[in-house]
């Protein structure tokens, strides 16, 4: 099965500084990777998902930007924080291939806090 | 398209008591169903999903759900608490044939009183 490396686990950062969250995976090859961001009562909104490497879908215009510059590599960004973009962040990976249904694993997450 | 609704951001139920998180959901196309559960501080972990075949599915932890398509529900039943079940759980949809999105409901946490 898959193992999904998240980091930092906590993060406090000032308004308008740089952000760089990395996830990386262990156990598969060409997945499909995704970034979630859960809010206290809106479950969990998915950012960005990328099939391949290079290949970035953005679900929600917003302060961020996401990469994938390896296969198991997927990394979120941001030049500029806002105080909305706290949150608890979760990497997930799932085994490509068309329509299989497999499950997604997930990372530790990352609690960051925007001051 | 594809949605997922929960109802109740906030379940409590007696310990030995029945468990029963609704979720219904809205495709274009025949889903792929699934309920996650995740512990504070934690990732998700998978606790069932619905492919095709048995519309009845079981997962961990004595779990269990339905796939109705008449109803475009999937709800997600235990029949006795355990103190351990305490949780927050999400249902999630995923169209079947190719598309990779994974869309999740908003949650339910489940309280179990001793």
């Amino acid at each position: 099965s898959q193992t999904i490396h998240q980091w930092p686990a906590t993060l406090v950062q000032p308004v308008g500084s740089p952000l760089s969250l990395e996830c990386t995976v262990e156990g598969t090859s060409n997945p499909n990777l995704y970034w979630y961001r859960q809010a206290a009562g809106r479950g969990l909104q998915l950012l960005f998902y990328s099939v391949g490497i290079g290949q970035i879908s953005s679900e929600v215009p917003q302060n961020l930007s996401a990469s994938r510059p390896q296969d198991r590599q997927f990394i979120l960004s941001s030049k500029k924080l806002l105080l909305s973009d706290s949150g608890f962040y979760l990497c997930a990976s799932k085994d490509g291939g068309a329509g299989t249904g497999e499950k997604l694993f997930f990372g530790s997450g990352t609690q960051l806090s925007v001051l | 398209a594809q949605s997922v609704t929960q109802l109740g951001s906030h379940v409590s139920v007696s310990e030995g008591a029945l468990v029963l998180l609704r979720c219904n959901y809205s495709s274009s196309v025949p889903p792929y169903l699934f309920w996650y559960v995740q512990y504070p501080n934690q990732g998700l972990q998978l606790l069932l999903k619905y492919t095709t075949g048995a519309t009845l599915v079981k997962g961990i932890n004595g779990f269990e759900a339905e796939f109705k398509k008449s109803e475009t529900s999937f709800h997600l039943t235990k029949p006795s608490a355990h103190m351990s079940d305490a949780a927050e759980y999400f249902c999630a949809v995923s169209p079947s044939g190719g598309y990779q999105k994974v869309t999740f409901g908003t949650g339910t946490k489940l309280q179990v009183i001793p």
